[in-house]
């Protein structure tokens, strides 16, 4: 089945612990990003890579990193995590250039910091 | 930077009958997508309707439709025959093909009543 997985599903952390999120897709896309949603707020891009090795800011990169070493996978890294990064996170791809860049959407991961 | 503005955030209708969500943006580009999306309270993001912006033609897909507005940067969404399971959060969204980015509106939150 086509498809993007996230994990963990649900993560409750402490301030300043580093945790990473992961985010595989299995649909050989080029495209992948990541999102967060908050109430009010709609989707905010954080971070999306147009192919390996390749990584470029969102509109709200500050406190994240990624790295992307394969195609399939696209982690999200809060080294030290603070009160105002608990939110919802989604993970996406698309199949990029010459597609209709219509991007498949992972199951999100919910984050609570305290 | 290019912008998404959904100036409803919550819209009603009765069953069976139709209902219009707005939805502008903004941008310098001349090559994008737009796309909405939709919410159910399961969190997951589903894939309703896309437009290539290259395309005069509104985009149709059953029960919904977009009039698409180029010239006036306008892209909203008909919903037709409106049933119960279309109650859910809906995002109009941007992609511009030229790189990854993406941006959202904050979403519509449409209810349906039976």
């Amino acid at each position: 089945e086509a498809q993007v997985t996230q994990n963990p599903r649900y993560l409750i952390t402490v301030t300043g612990k580093k945790l990473t999120v992961t985010c595989s897709q299995n649909m050989n896309h080029e495209y992948m990003s990541w999102y967060r949603q908050d109430p009010g707020l709609g989707l905010r891009q954080i971070y999306y890579s147009m192919n390996v090795e390749v990584t470029d800011k969102g509109d709200v990169p500050e406190g994240y990193k990624v790295s992307r070493k394969e195609k399939r996978n696209f982690p999200l890294i809060l080294e030290s995590p603070s009160p105002n990064q608990t939110s919802l996170y989604f993970c996406a791809s698309n199949p990029g250039q010459g597609s209709t860049y219509e991007q498949y959407f992972g199951p999100g991961t919910r984050l609570t910091v305290t | 930077a290019q912008t998404v503005t959904q100036s409803q955030p919550e819209m009603s209708v009765q069953e069976a009958e139709t209902v219009t969500l707005s939805c502008t943006y903004d941008t310098s580009e001349s090559d994008y997508y737009l796309f909405w999306y939709k919410q159910p309270p399961s969190r997951q993001m589903i894939l309703v309707i896309r437009q290539e912006a290259y395309k005069q033609q509104n985009a149709t897909e059953n029960r919904f439709s977009v009039n698409f507005q180029k010239a006036a940067k306008s892209f909203s969404l008909k919903i037709s025959d409106s049933q119960l399971g279309d109650a859910a959060m809906y995002f109009c969204a941007y992609y511009g093909t030229n790189a990854g980015k993406s941006t959202f509106g904050d979403g519509t939150t449409l209810t349906v009543k039976p």
